[in-house]
């Protein structure tokens, strides 16, 4: 039963567009979603987060949009460089509070091409 | 500041054999988390440990066992291995308590590869 799903296991961007990564959900009780950049040999680091209660959450070149109608996120990073060029986790959660389990999606592997 | 840091960087194990995987959190967290991670797949939720005790728990069979040292470092144990349980194991430490309403971020270690022949 996979609740997170990411469809698309890579997505092939030139430098300088815009890379658009999606992420889709069934459990009504996520409130809280994240994106996380893995790079190889590296645990996944935090890169930006959405409440449930916003449908829009922008910080530098990276913004995350939510449609809790349709269960779907989507990370949007403008302009795309050559080091954002990793695997992408969504995640969500099921309460805001503490230190809540994180449920992730497969990953899509983003390559940003000179 | 060292960040989320794991024991060993590679294992190799054979089908049967028992496992203790090490992680060690980031400063001021107390709170572990362990993901496992298959290839190709996300990480996905083993269990949590705070004040030492099991919080919550993924759906995984009790082979997967750990445990919260009073300085809050943390092992994941796992017995009589399978082919299957072949993955990087990830730990991640946060903050347990209640702040306010905000969400706890979890920082995520380098993981242990864990393979099973």
């Amino acid at each position: 039963d996979q609740q997170v799903k990411q469809n698309s296991p890579s997505l092939s961007v030139q430098e300088g567009r815009i890379s658009i990564l999606n992420c889709d959900y069934t459990n009504s009780m996520f409130d809280y979603f994240l994106w996380y950049k893995k790079y190889p040999a590296e645990g996944p680091t935090f890169l930006i987060s959405i409440s449930s209660i916003k449908d829009k959450n922008e910080d530098g070149r990276f913004t995350v949009f939510l449609n809790k109608s349709a269960k779907h996120l989507s990370l949007h990073i403008v302009p795309s460089q050559p080091g954002d060029s990793a695997v992408y986790f969504c995640a969500a959660s099921a309460g805001v509070q503490g230190a809540q389990k994180l449920v992730f999606g497969q990953g899509t592997r983003l390559t940003i091409n000179p | 500041d060292a960040g989320v840091t794991q024991s060993p960087t590679h294992l190799i194990k054979t089908r049967g054999q028992q496992v203790t995987l090490r992680c060690s959190p980031k400063s001021g967290h107390d709170t572990v988390s362990w993901y496992q991670q298959a290839l190709g797949q996300g990480p996905q939720f083993i269990f949590q440990y705070y004040e030492e005790e099991e919080r919550q728990r993924g759906n995984f069979p009790d082979r997967f066992s750990g445990h919260q040292f009073p300085n809050y470092s943390s092992e994941l144990n796992v017995n009589a291995l399978l082919l299957g349980d072949s993955a990087l194991y990830l730990c991640a430490s946060s903050l347990g308590s209640v702040t306010g309403g905000f969400y706890n971020e979890q920082f995520f270690g380098p993981g242990t590869r864990l393979t099973v022949l």
